[in-house]
Order: structure tokens, then sequence, then C-alpha cells
């Protein structure tokens, strides 16, 4: 069974642009949530959607957003880039349960120069 | 608010070299503790998940145990190649199906 798929792996942009980040979940998965991952904060819940629908919103500012797809494929965009942007974002896919295990992907390193 | 320290930061043992890996946690309702292996630039790599006190799962070298406040994972006789970062999360009751994660245990096994 193919896992959690990410793409771009790499991108380069500079400050004030935006960037779309694109994740293809396990097969059968319902679920997709994004995290971002940087050496100071470690990782942190971005967003989390299912059926397209955003179910829980981590604690970050608005130039963040995403969307769902009815193959349950997802996008996140970053708008107005800030040299603060550039980390590892990594999406996770999950079946549907309360608990069932959210399996990451590779992860798409941003770096905004 | 939910909070998840791991300790140490950083361990190197040499090969063989049993240890445990603690993660503290304060929730006001656990609905499932994870942990996950990353290697440097790669995604985690989901272990093991716990959901109640006392409960044990073992895979391998790794054994994952959890209380009502931490959870241990234990390694038995490591080789090189289990060096990566352990990390340990969790999901609270009310949360949603959002993750907390630790900082992250950074280990490194020497032949």
């Amino acid at each position: 069974k193919a896992g959690v798929t990410q793409t771009p792996r790499y991108l380069i942009k500079t400050r004030g642009q935006q960037v779309t980040l694109s994740c293809s979940p396990i097969s059968g998965h319902r679920s997709v949530s994004w995290y971002q991952q940087t050496p100071g904060q470690g990782l942190q819940f971005l967003f989390e959607y299912f059926s397209e629908t955003q179910r829980n919103k981590g604690n970050f500012p608005g130039r963040f957003s995403g969307r769902q797809f009815s193959n349950s494929r997802s996008e996140m965009n970053v708008s107005t880039l800030e040299l603060g942007d550039s980390a590892l974002y990594l999406c996770a896919s999950r079946k549907q349960g309360a608990a069932d295990t959210q399996y990451f992907g590779p992860g798409t390193r941003l770096t905004v120069l | 608010e939910d909070q998840v320290t791991q300790s140490p930061e950083a361990l190197r043992l040499q090969e063989g070299e049993s240890s445990s890996l603690n993660c503290s946690y304060t929730v006001s309702g656990l609905r499932g503790l994870f942990w996950y292996r990353q290697d440097p630039g790669k995604g985690p790599e989901f272990l093991f998940t716990l959901y109640s006190a006392g409960e044990e799962k073992e895979k391998e070298r790794l054994k994952a145990t959890l209380t009502k406040k931490e959870s241990f994972l234990h390694i038995t006789a490591p080789k090189p190649e289990d060096s990566a970062t352990y990390l340990c999360a969790v999901q609270e009751g009310n949360a949603g199906n959002m993750l907390t994660f630790g900082g992250g245990t950074r280990l490194m096994v020497k032949p």
C-alpha cells in the first residue's frame, strides 16, 4: 500500500511570495492533518481536514490556509511568506476512527529567502 | 494547555547498551499516546500507539510502556541503525485529532 505522498519535496521562495503544497493521503484515509516542523518550535499542528471540511486549527496566522478535495487529497497555502516560515511541512493521514494512528509523509522542505 | 516533555534531549549509547527514553505528559483526558521515529530529512515513522495506563507494546528491540503521567520507550541492545530522533505525541480527548508533540530525543548508537 502506497504511503502518504507530498509534492514538491523541496521549495525555495522569497519573502512576500505565496506557496501551495500538496498532499495525497494513504488510500482509504479520509482525514489529512498538516504540521510545521522547525528546529526551534519542533512539530506544531496547523490544521486537520476531513470530508473536505476543516475540523480543527492550530495557533497559526491566517496566512496559513488549506483545503481538501473530494478524493481526500489536500493542499495547504501560505501567503505573504516570511523568513520564519522556513520549515519542514508535514502531512499526515488517518482512517477516520477516534484515535486512529496518523501516518506521515516525507514532508516538503520550504526555504524562504 | 497540553504539555509533552521528552528527556533526555540527546542520548549517546554504545551498541548493545540498553536504555530508556522518557515522555512526560499533562493532558486533561488522554485519548492516545504515540511514539514515532524520525530520520534526518524524513517524515516521522509510526512505532506505537498506547491508549491506557498499564499498556505495553513491543517491536523488535523497542518496548513502549504507559502510566498516567508518562511513557517510556525502552531500547534493548540497540544497534547503530536505531540511531534517530524519537518523538512522543499525545492526543487529548477534547482536542479533536490534533497531536501535541514533545521535543524529541536524539539517539546516537555507536558501534
